[in-house]
């Protein structure tokens, strides 16, 4: 069973650094893989999507990278704003249910950008 | 992107009572929902597969008489907390798929926040 872990848990930094958010999975035999932000209260906003065959995907600020091998995802965000304060979660999509299964998640990353 | 909606966004309720959740795609057509949970400075749990047309099929520990869903056409699921209990007390979060294997993406929607007295 896929398992997520992202590292850090949280992470508060004033605005305007450059971040490096984690995310790491047991099962490398995916599609793709998602990251998605939460705010508090709120359902999940999805970001950025990395098919298995790629090694990156940028969305503005945002710029994700996949190691599907190595189980492994990063999430950059480049000169960061308050308004990137949230909890951002990462979650791959496992070959295994056929594309057919819900997400596995971690417990996301707490990310505060101090103004 | 594409957009899912949930109604209602909120609700109160008794001890004993049932609760539907409504979830669309508002968009798009989706022949698979799925429905989550999330308990307080927790991770989404995925509760339930909804299937168009057929049975949703549930996680292991998810009670399929207490969280019925109905998947009656393309753009909607529903889920139904029946004889709630505080316990029950969680938000609820449902997404559609959209798209196949390394295209496949899903949309979540707002989260319905069900607190049982």
């Amino acid at each position: 069973k896929q398992e997520v872990t992202q590292i850090p848990a949280a992470l508060s930094v004033p605005e305007g650094e450059n971040l490096v958010l984690n995310c790491s999975f047991t099962d490398s035999a995916i599609y793709n893989l998602q990251w998605f932000r939460q705010d508090p209260g709120k359902g999940l906003t999805s970001l950025l999507l990395i098919q298995s065959s790629q090694r990156e995907q940028t969305s503005g600020r945002l710029n994700a990278s996949l190691d599907k091998s190595s189980g492994r995802s990063t999430l950059y965000i480049a000169a960061s704003q308050p308004g990137d304060s949230a909890t951002y979660l990462c979650a791959p999509l496992p070959i295994s249910g056929g594309g057919a299964d819900g997400l596995t998640f971690g417990k996301g990353t707490h990310l505060i950008i101090q103004p | 992107g594409a957009v899912v909606s949930q109604h209602p966004s909120r609700v109160i309720c008794k001890s004993g009572t049932s609760v539907k959740i409504e979830c669309r795609s508002l968009d798009f057509q989706a022949t698979t929902m799925f429905w989550y949970r999330q308990f307080p400075k927790q991770s989404l749990m995925l509760m339930a597969t909804s299937n168009e047309g057929s049975k949703a099929t549930y996680e292991q520990g998810v009670e399929k008489d207490k969280f019925l869903i109905n998947h009656a056409s393309l753009t909607l699921s529903t889920l139904t907390v029946t004889s709630a209990h505080p316990e029950d007390s969680s938000f609820y979060i449902c997404s559609a798929r959209q798209g196949w294997e390394e295209r496949e993406t899903q949309y979540f929607g707002p989260g319905t926040r069900l607190l049982v007295l």
